[in-house]
């Protein structure tokens, strides 16, 4: 069956610093994956998504930016953090077709102070 | 800018009543339909998903569609107090991943 796995569970962070947050699916092949993020009282907005190493999309332009080095490997960074960076970040994988249902990591839950 | 829309709520249904979950969403190409209930502080987990105009089920669920009018509804029978959570509706976009709505709070008391 397939996994998704996603670190770290919570995470602290000033002003300023870097970020990289990682997410690894096991148990699928070329699956497309995504990073969503939910600020409080939010819904999911979506970040970024991938439908193949090095292939990335982005919906929203801001300081952040994600990576795919490896087909099941998705890393989202950011080279200075804003305090508005702070939410529930989510890894996800689906199927090839980007209609295909998304299956959630346990999330990040990140402040920035 | 293509919108998914959900009532906040909270909505309170009693132990054993029928939970009725709508939402609305402006794209009219938009095929596939999801449904994912988010417990407090954790991530979204999938409850089903809908293609087809017409009512699909699985156990006490219940998703129906209507693609004419837009909306597409979820509801839950013999609500229990553990199915007080968050219910997001998705909905997919030509060239683009799933759009979430903000979901709307179920609260089932015993």
């Amino acid at each position: 069956s397939q996994t998704i796995h996603q670190w770290p569970a919570t995470l602290v962070q000033p002003v300023g610093s870097p970020l990289s947050l990682e997410c690894t699916v096991e148990g699928t092949s070329n699956p497309n994956l995504y990073w969503y993020r939910q600020a409080a009282g939010r819904g999911l907005q979506l970040l970024f998504y991938s439908v193949g190493i090095g292939q990335i999309s982005s919906e929203v332009p801001q300081n952040l930016s994600a990576s795919r080095p490896q087909d099941r490997q998705f890393i989202l960074s950011s080279k200075k953090l804003l305090l508005s960076d702070s939410g529930f970040y989510l890894c996800a994988w689906s199927g090839s077709r980007l209609d295909s249902p998304l299956h959630f990591g346990n999330g990040t839950r990140l402040t920035v102070t | 800018q293509k919108e998914v829309e959900q009532n906040s709520g909270p909505l309170s249904v009693p132990e054993g009543a029928i939970a009725s979950l709508n939402c609305t969403y402006s794209d009219r190409g938009s095929q596939s339909f999801f449904w994912y209930r988010q417990y407090s502080g954790k991530s979204p987990e999938l409850i089903m998903f809908i293609y087809s105009n017409g009512d699909k089920e699985d156990g006490r669920f219940t998703a129906q569609l209507n693609k004419a009018s837009q909306y597409v509804s979820l509801l839950i029978r013999d609500s229990q107090p553990s199915d007080s959570a968050t219910y997001l509706c998705a909905v997919t976009q030509a060239g683009t991943a799933l759009i979430f709505g903000k979901g709307t709070t179920l609260s089932v008391s015993s």
